[in-house]
Parts: structure tokens; sequence; C-alpha cells
């Protein structure tokens, strides 16, 4: 089992803070992606990052892959209400013909207006 | 179509029954899996299809969950003899190919009562 820890679990701050969220396994994946799900949605793709080290920025989230490809974390600036919903990490892994997803525990984002 | 469809969106089962998801996946796309959700927890992986074969199983819980894709497009997850811990949204995703990101349905929540 590849496990993937997210931290912190749950998160609620006021609109214009900004926030960190980490997800780290002691499992070494082929790309990592972060994802966005809204209640009764399906998660939404936000990033994909596959080079350990590698830095994205859309607008005014950050998402980095660690060096070791193990661990990533994704930065919000200035959060905005629009932004709650609950994110997940998901690593990649190529295992029976597949590059399957396995995704981390979760970190419920609350942003208060 | 334009993107993943899941039915029903809800289903309610009484023990013992059986029941079939229903998944549309994107035209074209020729990777297609299945994740279970449970309550405020991450996708866990259950099944992973290219076109019609069924390349990874390993995640189906027990053998009362069986999947099919039988022309390589729609896919059918069924459960035989529901029980409360089925109880879950089922998520369905497409990817155009191995390694591609995933865009997923809005799932199916499953009640077993």
């Amino acid at each position: 089992t590849q496990l993937l820890e997210q931290s912190p679990q749950f998160l609620s701050i006021q609109e214009g803070e900004n926030l960190t969220v980490y997800c780290n396994s002691s499992s070494v994946f082929s790309s990592l992606q972060w994802y966005r799900q809204e209640p009764g949605e399906g998660p939404v793709l936000l990033v994909t990052v596959v080079t350990g080290g590698e830095v994205k920025k859309l607008k005014r989230l950050t998402f980095q892959f660690g060096d070791a490809r193990k661990d990533s974390s994704l930065h919000i600036t200035a959060a905005q209400p629009g932004d709650t919903g609950l994110y997940l990490c998901a690593g990649g892994s190529y295992q029976g013909g597949a590059n399957n997803l396995f995704f981390g525990t979760g970190t419920r984002l609350t942003v208060i207006p | 179509g334009a993107g993943v469809s899941q039915s029903p969106r809800y289903k309610v089962a009484k023990r013992g029954q059986d029941v079939a998801l229903r998944c549309d996946p994107i035209s074209g796309h020729v990777s297609l899996f299945w994740y279970q959700q449970a309550l405020g927890q991450g996708p866990e992986f259950l099944t992973y299809f290219q076109n019609e074969a069924q390349l990874d199983k390993s995640g189906l819980p027990s053998d009362r969950f069986f999947a099919e894709r039988p022309e390589g497009s729609v896919s059918t997850l069924k459960i035989q003899r529901t029980q409360q811990e089925d109880s879950a949204v089922y998520l369905c995703a497409s990817s155009l190919a191995p390694g591609y990101g995933y865009t997923f349905g809005s799932g199916t929540r499953l009640t077993v009562v």
C-alpha cells in the first residue's frame, strides 16, 4: 500500500490569509497530482508535477514536488472563499500496466469571508 | 460526451440487493478507473481498464465486486449482495492514455440500508 498522508486534515482561515498543505509519503512516485473536490462532485485536476524539485504556479496557487519525489506541497496566497473545498494529492505509480493514482487522505479547507 | 457521466447519481439499496453502477467515459479515452470514496476520505483505487482489458483489479474489496468494460467504452461496476460497509461514493475516471491526467465523473452515492 502506498500511503499518502496530508496535513493538516482540516484548515479554516480568513479570506486573504496564506496557507500551505503538505502531502508526504515513504514511497517514490513517478508523478504527483493535486485535485480539488467540491461536495457532490468528482475531483478536478489542478496540476501535475513530474520532476523532483519541480515548482509550478497557477495564479495564487504554488505547487512543489520534493527532490526525492516522495512529497509535495500546495501553497495558496491570499485565499478566497472560492478556494473552499477538499484538496487531494495523488501519487502516480506505474504498475500492472497502468499508471495508477493513489490518493492522499485529503485536506478540507474553509475560507471564511 | 464532454465529460465523464455516471449513473445513477444516487442509489439506495437494501442489504443483500445487487446493484449496477454505470460509467460513460469521455469518448476516445483508453484508460478507465473506478474508485471508492468513503465519507471524509480520499478516493481508494478499485480497478483499472485499458480499452476492454481489465489490467488491475487488486483494489476490489471482495469477490462481490465485479467490473466490466466489454466494448472498451462504457463500464459497469456491479456489487452483489450489498452490505452496509459498501455505502460510499463510487467514482469513475477516464484518461486519454496511461500517464495522462484523469477526468472524474460526479460519482454515484450508494447507501445500503
